[in-house]
């Protein structure tokens, strides 16, 4: 299975929305994560069966999609927010978003 | 708190070895899925290996099968990475994770260590 992720920089302003797409090759029904990494910083998972928020992540994050288009959204951007995020399905990772102001 | 601290990464020669260990705390190490998981410098995430809770069922990518050996030992809570014939594009650096569900989910991950491969 690939995954693709679009697009591949988003550039916005703190209080914006943000909306990450991952397309996969085939179905994969919910069976997907997110997760942000910082700069230098380990991967956090987000979210995962697609739509489950992590422990402690805050609501502004939320997950969607089945079968094969899932989108992350971010509802308004908090400064910490600006980093790469990554889709995973088992054991492939898609490309990654960079989410820049 | 769950704690997940990688060590043992360093510069070697292509085709060399290295072993990586990975100590974990703040939870029942012998419940979970570990996995180790890599990234290239500037790349993307590369899952690399997987060991169930007993130490005997194994996954691995392709491209360090034969090469590369994932094990634990449950006693000390100690995940760990034999890696021999190591080549360049092994250079990365390469985390521990915590595994939950049957879809290899990573919910808590060390701070990684970075392995460099030189020719």
């Amino acid at each position: 299975i690939v995954l693709t992720q679009s697009p591949a920089t988003l550039s916005l302003s703190p209080g914006e929305r943000a909306t990450l797409s991952c397309r996969a090759s085939q179905s994969v029904s919910t069976y997907i994560a997110w997760y942000q990494q910082k700069r230098g910083q380990a991967p956090r998972l987000l979210i995962y069966d697609a739509s489950s928020r992590a422990t402690g992540i805050p609501a502004r994050f939320s997950g969607s999609g089945s079968g094969t288009d899932f989108t992350l959204t971010i509802s308004s951007l908090e400064p910490e927010d600006f980093a790469v995020y990554y889709c995973q399905q088992a054991k492939t990772f898609g490309q990654g978003t960079k989410v820049e102001i | 708190e769950v704690q997940l601290v990688e060590s043992g990464g360093g510069v070697v020669q292509t085709g060399g070895s290295l072993r990586l260990s990975c100590a974990a705390s703040g939870f029942t190490f012998s419940n979970y899925w570990m996995s180790w998981v890599r990234q290239a410098p500037g790349k993307g995430l590369e899952w690399v290996a997987n060991l169930e809770e007993n130490g005997n069922y194994k996954q691995y990518v392709d491209s360090v099968k034969g090469r590369f050996t994932i094990s634990r030992d449950n006693a000390r809570d100690s995940l760990f990475l034999q890696m021999n014939s190591l080549r360049v594009e092994d250079t990365a650096v390469y985390y521990c994770a915590r595994v939950i569900t049957a879809h290899d989910y990573g919910d808590h991950w060390g701070q990684g260590t970075l392995v460099t491969v030189s020719s």
